[in-house]
C-alpha cells in the first residue's frame, strides 16, 4: 500500500515561530505537493516538487517555503507563523510518467497558530 | 483556463436516499476527471476516475460518467449509507498526455454530505 505520512496530526504554535511540517512517502514518487484546506475554499496548492531539490510555487506560496533534499521527504516551512496560517495542511504524492494516476494523500496536519 | 465547479453543500440526506453531486468543468484538450472523498479526520482518497468521454467511473456503489457534451462529471449513488458521510471533491487533470512533470490537479471546492440514520 502506498503510504504518505505527516509528522504531526495536530500542532499548536505561537505567532512568529518557525514551523516545520514534514511529509514522507514510501512509493518512490517523483511529484509531491503541499496543500492547505480551509472551509469554503477547498484545497489550495502551496508548493509542489517534481524532483529532489526542485520546487515550484503553487497558487498561495506567500509566507511558506519548502525543502526537498531526499526523494521521499517534502517539508513545508512557515518562516514566521501568523494566525492566518491556521489551517489543515495536506501533503500528497504522485508518480511521474504518462498515464492517469491518483494523488495519494497523507492524513493532514491541523495547525493552530495563536 | 481550467476550472471545476461543484454544487455547494452541505447536503443532508436520509439513509437509502439517492445522491447526486453536480460537477461541471472547463478545460481545453482532453482532461481526466476524478472524484476524491475525505472521511472525517482523514486525508483525501480517490473514489473514482474517468479518462475519456463517455467513460463511467465506479466504486463503492458510486458512479460518474464523463460527459464531454455537457462538460459534466456528476457523482451519483442509488442508496446512501451513514458511512458515506464525508466531503467529496471533483477534480480534473488537464495534462493527460504530458510527460508527468506537472501533475497539478484543478480542484472543486468540495461538497459536504451528511447522511442521517
Amino acid at each position: 500500500d502506498v503510504k504518505v505520512t505527516q509528522s504531526s496530526r495536530y500542532l499548536v504554535k505561537r505567532t512568529g515561530e518557525k514551523v516545520f511540517l514534514e511529509c514522507v512517502q514510501d512509493m518512490d514518487h517523483e511529484n509531491m505537493f503541499w496543500y492547505r484546506q480551509d472551509p469554503g475554499l477547498g484545497l489550495r496548492l502551496i508548493y509542489f516538487s517534481y524532483d529532489v531539490k526542485m520546487k515550484e510555487k503553487g497558487d498561495i506560496p506567500e509566507g511558506y517555503s519548502v525543502s526537498r533534499e531526499k526523494k521521499e521527504r517534502f517539508s513545508l516551512i512557515l518562516e514566521s507563523a501568523s494566525t492566518n496560517q491556521t489551517s489543515m495542511y495536506l501533503c500528497a504524492s504522485i508518480p511521474l510518467g504518462k498515464g492517469v494516476y491518483e494523488q495519494y494523500f497523507g492524513p493532514g496536519t491541523r495547525l493552530t497558530v495563536t | 483556463g481550467n476550472s471545476v465547479t461543484q454544487m455547494e453543500g452541505p447536503v443532508t440526506l436520509s439513509e437509502e436516499a439517492f445522491l447526486t453531486i453536480n460537477c461541471t468543468y472547463t478545460a481545453t484538450g482532453y482532461p481526466s476527471l476524478f472524484w476524491y472523498v475525505q472521511y472525517p479526520g482523514e486525508g483525501l482518497q480517490l473514489l473514482l476516475k474517468a479518462t475519456k468521454a463517455d467513460d463511467k467511473g465506479s466504486n463503492k456503489g458510486f458512479e460518474a460518467t464523463y460527459r464531454k457534451e455537457t462538460t459534466s462529471f456528476h457523482l451519483e449513488k442509488g442508496s446512501v449509507q451513514v458511512s458515506d458521510s464525508a466531503v467529496y471533491f471533483c477534480a480534473l487533470d488537464p495534462t493527460r498526455d504530458n510527460a508527468g512533470n506537472n501533475r497539478k490537479l484543478i480542484w472543486g471546492l468540495g461538497t459536504s454530505l451528511a447522511v442521517n440514520p
